[in-house]
């Protein structure tokens, strides 16, 4: 399977839990994305790396969320403390990078927080 | 926050009818994408048209752009069942982020 795959596809924590979740681009994107999703709304930016560069975080994201490149290949997204609010699907994608790129998403992961 | 606002947020049609959405935007941009989102799964890209551009066709998918407007519309011709999904709007602005409207509903019935 040549796309983009996240692990895992379903995570149901407790609050206050830390949770991971990661990500697996497209072998030769350079960018790499992380959106969340609620019911009925669209993605959210969350963040994005070109290469191993976090090149920009969402002001919407608290401190508990952190996410990483290393090496510039798969991405991890890390929140600690889990709250309810938390509770969404958690989106990642990648591109050729550029002005140019569509994306290509993963089928997402969803998180539960109970 | 959100770049684009789709509308309608719900479309009902039947199939053969043709569906219409528009998307609105608010800051300048690189280029324009449409995707589509079936129930629980990724998106999938549809269609891009770059800000020089004003009409675009894909198969069934017609997509205009109108900057000074700040507008965009998607035009699905002939729609099947299987075109039932989510339909987003995302602009590209600096540095190739992304940001999603909120989404077009759209259900075809047989």
């Amino acid at each position: 399977d040549t796309g983009v795959s996240q692990n895992p596809r379903h995570k149901i924590t407790k609050r206050g839990q830390n949770v991971t979740f990661r990500c697996d681009p497209i072998s030769e994107h350079n960018r790499l994305y992380w959106y969340r999703q609620t019911l009925g709304q669209g993605p959210e930016f969350l963040t994005y790396f070109q290469n191993e560069a976090q090149l920009e975080k969402s002001r919407l994201l608290s401190d508990r969320f952190s996410a990483e490149r290393p090496k510039g290949s798969f991405s991890t997204l890390e929140i600690q403390r889990t709250e309810q609010g938390d509770s969404a699907m958690y989106l990642c994608a990648s591109s050729l990078g550029g002005f140019t790129g569509e994306l290509f998403f993963g089928e997402g992961s969803r998180l539960t927080v109970l | 926050s959100q770049q684009g606002e789709e509308d309608p947020q719900a479309l009902s049609i039947q199939e053969g009818e043709n569906a219409t959405m528009n998307c609105s935007y608010k800051t300048s941009i690189n280029n324009l994408q449409w995707y589509r989102q079936n129930s629980g799964r990724g998106l999938v890209h549809l269609i891009l048209i770059r800000s020089n551009e004003r009409e675009k066709h894909s198969g069934r998918l017609r997509v205009t752009l109108d900057t000074s407007k700040k507008s965009s519309s998607l035009l699905i011709t002939a729609s099947r069942a299987a075109d039932t999904a989510s339909y987003f709007c995302a602009t590209e602005g600096s540095w190739g982020k992304l940001q999603f409207g909120a989404g077009t509903q759209v259900v075809v019935t047989p």
